[in-house]
């Protein structure tokens, strides 16, 4: 159990509207990052940050931004929810040792309409 | 750019019998490895790592994997399938250490089903 909690974890918006997911960890790790994971794609790199108010771009940002204003949360924002975005949203931290490894929260599927 | 292949989508295997997913990767340098497995409606768990050293890693639940640099290839195996292993399998290749953070690469999946 690597102290990751998703919020919510399910929902069903409409199109156009804003959805926040929220990240929170227990651990105070350094780095986090959300992913999002669809059928024959696997899961992919949305965001990640590396620390507080550092982050970065992943491989399928467009559409999507984040903050991280406090080490324990890590936001992801849906700016204008599109049909396209609906998927299984992950987040995940990476532990200090040297293999770099991730650990995964519960997720967080969303719907949109 | 890092990429992972796991060319079987599906595999049934029968319970007992034994297990080898395949996964291939395409990266430039050393690369971290792992195995994980997600059950139905459920997160990601880590089943083993590859970072260095010993190519035969040992994970949780009675899986291995090998790492075979000639092949690019990090193939899991089980010697002998119990039922509750029925799951989808992720192969994935980290970056190495920047300081900037690392990334993982995911592969497609592998799901598999056990046969009683």
């Amino acid at each position: 159990d690597a102290g990751i909690t998703q919020s919510p974890r399910h929902k069903v918006t409409e199109t156009g509207t804003p959805v926040t997911l929220r990240c929170h960890q227990t651990e105070n790790h350094r780095y986090m990052y959300w992913y999002r994971q669809d059928p024959g794609h696997g899961l992919r790199l949305i965001h990640y940050s590396y620390g507080v108010k550092d982050t970065d771009k992943g491989e399928v940002s467009d559409g999507y931004s984040v903050s991280r204003s406090k080490t324990e949360d890590f936001l992801l924002t849906l700016e204008s929810a599109t049909s396209s975005q609906t998927s299984v949203y992950f987040c995940a931290i990476k532990k200090r040792d040297r293999q770099e490894t991730q650990y995964f929260g519960p997720g967080t599927r969303l719907l949109v309409l | 750019a890092q990429s992972v292949t796991q060319p079987d989508i599906h595999i049934t295997v029968s319970e007992g019998a034994s297990l080898e997913l395949r996964c291939n990767y395409s990266y430039g340098a050393t690369p971290y490895l792992f195995w994980y497995v997600q059950s139905p409606g459920q997160g990601l768990q880590l089943l083993l790592k590859y970072f260095s050293g010993d190519t035969l890693v040992q994970g949780i639940k009675g899986f291995e994997a090998e790492f075979k640099r000639s092949q690019s290839s990090f193939n899991l195996r089980k010697p002998s399938v119990h039922w509750s292993d029925a799951a989808e399998y992720f192969c994935a290749v980290g970056e190495g250490f920047t300081g900037g953070g690392n990334k993982l690469t995911f592969g497609t999946g592998t799901q598999l089903k056990v046969e009683l």
